[in-house]
């Protein structure tokens, strides 16, 4: 079935620990990125990549890192993470990142808590 | 102030009823809207997408945008339960690549 997958659905993660959430398209789609989704706060954008070998800062990149090697995947790190880093983390992906008329397509989710 | 504002209820209404669900903005540059619907425990799901003034109609959905006063709406018609989900608002402006704005989410429970 085409579409986003997301690993693990969900993680409990001490404090200070790396972590690197997965995201896998089959979409071939250009650009993808990643949200956090707190509650008041709505999706907020961290990274993106608008195609593979190039990435960007969004609305809220500390303490986080992506890579993009290929067209399909695009993991996001924690490279030491903290608590306020608890939030259920999206990965989304679009046709080509830059079109004025991209619409994007959500992945289900990975729940992170961290102690 | 929030580029895109979202009243996050949460609303509730029983089968059958007519949904209104809305959004407004502040800045005039956004030409792009979408509509999603997220379940509980899911990722938001593309429900409706318009880029111009007026209305867009799917089904049961129907999008309104209306560009003048800056509030774009989603109406449900003989609502289910299971509409029951989180609707989120989505615009986006010309020539701005990745820079999507999302609404915080409104609430939305159809009572049988």
């Amino acid at each position: 079935i085409a579409g986003i997958t997301q690993a693990p659905t969900s993680q409990i993660l001490a404090a200070g620990r790396r972590m690197t959430l997965r995201c896998t398209q089959d979409m071939r789609h250009n650009a993808m990125y990643w949200y956090r989704q707190d509650l008041g706060l709505g999706l907020r954008l961290i990274h993106y990549s608008n195609t593979a070998g190039t990435t960007g800062k969004g609305e809220v990149p500390d303490g986080y890192s992506v890579s993009r090697a290929n067209t399909d995947d695009f993991p996001l790190t924690l490279a030491s993470a903290v608590p306020s880093q608890t939030s259920v983390y999206f990965c989304a992906s679009s046709l080509s990142g830059t079109g004025s008329t991209d619409t994007q397509y959500f992945g289900p989710g990975t729940r992170l808590t961290v102690l | 102030q929030k580029e895109v504002e979202q009243d996050p209820g949460p609303l509730s209404v029983p089968e059958g009823a007519i949904v209104s669900l809305n959004c407004t903005y502040s800045n005039s540059a956004f030409q792009y809207f979408m509509w999603y619907r997220q379940y509980s425990r899911k990722g938001p799901e593309l429900l409706m997408y318009t880029y111009s003034s007026g209305n867009k109609e799917d089904g049961r959905f129907t999008a309104q945008v209306d560009k003048s006063s800056k509030y774009i709406s989603l109406f449900i018609r003989d609502s289910q339960p299971s509409d029951s989900a989180t609707y989120l608002c989505a615009m986006r402006k010309p020539n701005t690549g990745n820079q999507f704005y999302f609404g915080t989410g409104t609430s939305l429970t159809v009572i049988p």
